[in-house]
């Protein structure tokens, strides 16, 4: 099974500083189609999850555009450039290309 | 709007069966792959089974092969999940999700929990 390994698991921020969150898999997440189906969730308290982002780095719509991901192969990134107290949670990474699919850990962003 | 409720849930014994049921209204439901996702108390998120939209094709996690078997019903517009043999590992709030890797809103339920205690 593919892991996906997410770092750091919990992250305290300072309203309105940065913050990013890691994700490493085990396999590589490029398709045989050419797309990297990697998505992130948010999963805010007492909520079901929410995506953020498909495929890397599309935002979902309605997603604000302070949330920014990056990555490639089997290294992926998770931004935040400015933390609101809306995005206190638990943000997961996804891979959609290999069965079973799997999702990292969680990353609890909590603020200061 | 589109509206993803889940319902079946509950207390059920170990070794028990249940089964779960998920209606989805304000899409066309047969042109969407759907999924079942799992949370423990307090725990993270863990795939749990997935069906095409024709239903001709299904996949599951390996601790949940030959207990579970997902389905779906498109006249009706509704996912089923039947549980069988149920562990109290199998312990969650259970997620009916079209858990999307393309563009598109990618809808959840609200959660239905079920608990596998004596």
């Amino acid at each position: 099974d593919v892991v996906l390994t997410q770092s750091p698991l919990s992250l305290p921020v300072t309203l309105g500083q940065p913050a990013s969150i890691s994700c490493r898999s085990s396999q590589s997440l490029v398709n045989s189609d050419g797309n990297t189906y990697l998505n992130w969730f948010q999963q805010r308290p007492g909520q079901s999850p929410r995506r953020l982002i498909y495929k890397v780095s599309n935002r979902d719509s309605g997603v604000p555009d302070r949330f920014s991901a990056i990555g490639s192969g089997t290294d992926f990134t998770l931004k935040i450039s400015r933390v609101e107290a809306e995005d206190v949670g638990v943000y997961y990474c996804m891979q959609g290309v290999h069965w079973p699919r799997t999702f990292g850990q969680g990353t609890k962003v909590e603020i200061k | 709007e589109v509206q993803v409720l889940e319902s079946g849930g509950g207390l059920v014994q170990p070794g028990g069966s249940l089964r779960l049921s998920c209606a989805v209204s304000g899409v066309t439901f047969s042109s969407y792959v759907m999924s079942w996702v799992r949370q423990p108390p307090g725990k993270g998120l863990e795939w749990v089974s997935t069906i095409t939209g024709g239903g001709d094709s299904t996949y599951y996690t390996d601790s949940v092969k030959g207990r579970f078997t997902i389905s779906r019903d498109n006249s009706k517009n509704t996912l089923y999940l039947q549980m069988n043999s149920l562990r109290a590992e199998d312990t969650a709030v259970y997620y009916c999700t079209t858990l999307k890797n393309l563009a598109g809103e990618d809808y959840w339920g609200q959660g239905i929990l079920v608990t596998v205690s004596s």
